[in-house]
């Protein structure tokens, strides 16, 4: 059993176009996160979800819209996508005090914006 | 502010010799720090951590970290390394009662063992 899973894992589309990438984890986690990973492999937070409420939004364009329909899933849409776009994108999953335990990383969606 | 600093982007080594991937951090308050893997296409798993008390801290398969307070640094270390240990390695950092969890990366080190 997958405990963070991402789909797609590999994601090709055009400039302009709308996409989402769905995230879920099943180990009673209740703090989920996105990361995105540029083309230098530097990884930057950009939201975290906390049973379902939005605790940090590191200044990501307002493009980007997490969604999280409960506890173990936090969705991620892009819209108007760009160029800069492209990275890896990665879901992870903690207990509500990441520092005790460490995050559990889902295995990321590739996405290319061409 | 915290910051993390991974002072070598690569570090290529021979099978068998021993490794010591390096990191330092910034902060104005007690810090709990993380070493996490990235093998190629996959995400990242946890290697180590440091939360208190014994300043060397061990993982599994043979890495160990120390904790080093006056010189702000937590480097990785490997007496003998495997092909199979080539990888990204990521330095992050976080503090207690962080609201939101979130954890600070470093730029991470590639580490290529060569045969």
């Amino acid at each position: 059993d997958t405990a963070v899973s991402q789909t797609p894992k590999y994601l090709v589309t055009q400039m302009g176009n709308d996409k989402s990438i769905k995230c879920e984890q099943n180990l009673g986690h209740d703090t989920m996160y996105w990361y995105k990973q540029d083309s230098k492999k530097f990884l930057k937070i950009m939201f975290s979800y906390n049973n379902k409420e939005l605790i940090i939004n590191e200044t990501v364009p307002n493009r980007f819209s997490p969604k999280s329909p409960d506890k173990a899933h936090l969705n991620l849409h892009i819209n108007s996508l760009e160029l800069g776009d492209s990275a890896v994108y990665f879901c992870a999953s903690s207990l509500a005090r990441a520092q005790y335990y460490g995050y559990t990383f889902g295995s990321g969606t590739r996405l290319t914006v061409v | 502010a915290q910051s993390v600093t991974q002072l070598d982007s690569q570090v290529p080594v021979f099978e068998e010799a021993p490794v010591e991937l390096r990191c330092n951090y910034s902060s104005s308050v007690s810090v709990y720090l993380f070493w996490y893997v990235q093998y190629p296409n996959q995400g990242l798993q946890l290697l180590l951590k440091y939360l208190s008390g014994s300043t060397l801290v061990e993982s599994i398969n043979g890495f160990e970290a120390e904790f080093n307070k006056s010189q702000t640094s937590f480097h990785l270390r490997k007496p003998s390394v495997h092909i199979s240990d080539t990888a990204e390695y990521f330095c992050a950092v976080t503090y207690p009662y962080n609201q939101g969890g979130k954890l600070i990366f470093g730029q991470g080190t590639e580490l290529s063992v060569k045969p």
